[in-house]
Order: structure tokens, then C-alpha cells, then sequence
């Protein structure tokens, strides 16, 4: 059973479209991050999010934390190449500082 | 700051053989921690040791599966004998805090495949 389900799982999109992504779950997380790894290489730690409705802005990444503290979205403006990757969800649900993963959305971006 | 380490990126081994993933940890950093990355199961955690004490082993899928941290600057996962549902990328990361809310800082991973 996956603790976060994230979705869609693909998404194919042109360079200048937004998109949006969802990280869901039917638990509350004390905390929640987004990862972006790119092939062959390991997660890079984009945003960490602890506070319920808390937005967070990157670039032209912006995070959201469900009120309830239990889904987070990720949007994307104006996407360019360099935003293709798989995007991992992560929330520290355990509570023991385990962080529970997310498969991924995995985003392309054509030119 | 050379990141987290791991070798070899890529290992290819037959079925029953020992197999042994090695990590090198940030410098300064107190956590480190095991995961398993598959296209059914995504990432997921295997063990994760906070000032070289192994914390919570829950992840580790069986017996097959050992992992140590003699120094603060090394840490290997063993499997013996290695199967072919064994096949993954293991990543190994290491963060300053004890806490999840820490930023993990990820290696680049070992592609193992048992044939």
C-alpha cells in the first residue's frame, strides 16, 4: 500500500504550458518535501512544507500544503525544458523521522 | 563538498553471488540512510543509522539484507545471496539532523542487476 499517491503519473507538456501535479494521502503529515531527480542521478531536495495551507514559491515552482496537512500540489509556470525530471513527493508520516516517498510524476517538457 | 559518494554505480551479478554497496557520507553529517528505488515500489527506505547506530532496520526486506556504519565516513549494504528481485538503484543519503525535516542530500545510486 502506497501511503502517497501521486498523480499523474506522466505528464507530456510544451514548453510554456503550466501544469500542476498532486501528492495525496488519507494520513497527516507533521511535514511534507518535493524532490526532483533527474535520470541517473539521485533527489535533489527542492521545498520542505510544515505549515497546513502553506504556499511556497520557487522561480516558477509553486508549492501548496493542504489545509488538512494530508495532500500538497505542485504547479509549474511557463515550463521550460529544464523542468523535465520525475518529481517525488516525501511526508514524515511515522512520525520517527521516517520519510515515506511518493512514486513520482514524471514531467516532459518538449521545446 | 564532494556530495555523497557511492560505489560501484553499476554492478551486474549472477543469482546467489554476495553483492556489497559501499557509501561515503557528507562530511559533518550525523544521519545516513539506505533506500531502495523500483519502478513498482518507488523509493523506499531500508535503514537509516544516526551517529553510526542503526535506528529503525524495519525496511530491510529479509535476512538476505545486512547494512553497517563503522565510522562516521563509511557505510556498506551487503546482500548475500543476492536474487534476481533484488534488482534496483540503492541510494544512499546522509542529512545533518536527526529529524526527517532535515534536507536529505542524495547519491547518485548503484544500479545493481542479478541476473
Amino acid at each position: 500500500t502506497q501511503l502517497l499517491e501521486q498523480s499523474p503519473q506522466f505528464l507530456s507538456i510544451q514548453e510554456g504550458e503550466n501544469l500542476t501535479v498532486y501528492c495525496n494521502s488519507s494520513s497527516v503529515f507533521s511535514s511534507l518535501q518535493w524532490y526532483r531527480q533527474e535520470p541517473g542521478e539521485g533527489p535533489v531536495l527542492l521545498v520542505t512544507v510544515v505549515t497546513g495551507g502553506e504556499v511556497k514559491k520557487l522561480k516558477r515552482l509553486t508549492f501548496q500544503f493542504g489545509d488538512a496537512r494530508k495532500d500538497s500540489s505542485l504547479h509549474i509556470t511557463a515550463a521550460q525544458p529544464g523542468d523535465t525530471g520525475l518529481y517525488l513527493c516525501a511526508g514524515d508520516y511515522y512520525g520517527n523521522n521516517r520519510l515515506a516517498f511518493g512514486k513520482g510524476n514524471q514531467v516532459v517538457v518538449i521545446p | 563538498d564532494a556530495g555523497v559518494i557511492q560505489s560501484p554505480r553499476h554492478e551486474v551479478t549472477e543469482m546467489g553471488q554476495e553483492v556489497t554497496l559501499r557509501c561515503k557520507p557528507i562530511s559533518g553529517h550525523n544521519s545516513l540512510f539506505w533506500y531502495r528505488q523500483t519502478m513498482m515500489r518507488g523509493l523506499e527506505l531500508l535503514i537509516y543509522f544516526n551517529n553510526n547506530v542503526p535506528i529503525d532496520d524495519s525496511g530491510m526486506p529479509e535476512d538476505r539484507f545486512s547494512a553497517k556504519m563503522p565510522n562516521a565516513s563509511f557505510s556498506t549494504l551487503k546482500i548475500q545471496p543476492s536474487e534476481p528481485r533484488d534488482s534496483a538503484v540503492y541510494f544512499c543519503a546522509s542529512s545533518k539532523g536527526h529529524a526527517s525535516s532535515y534536507e536529505q542530500y542524495f547519491g547518485p545510486g548503484t544500479r545493481l542487476t542479478v541476473t
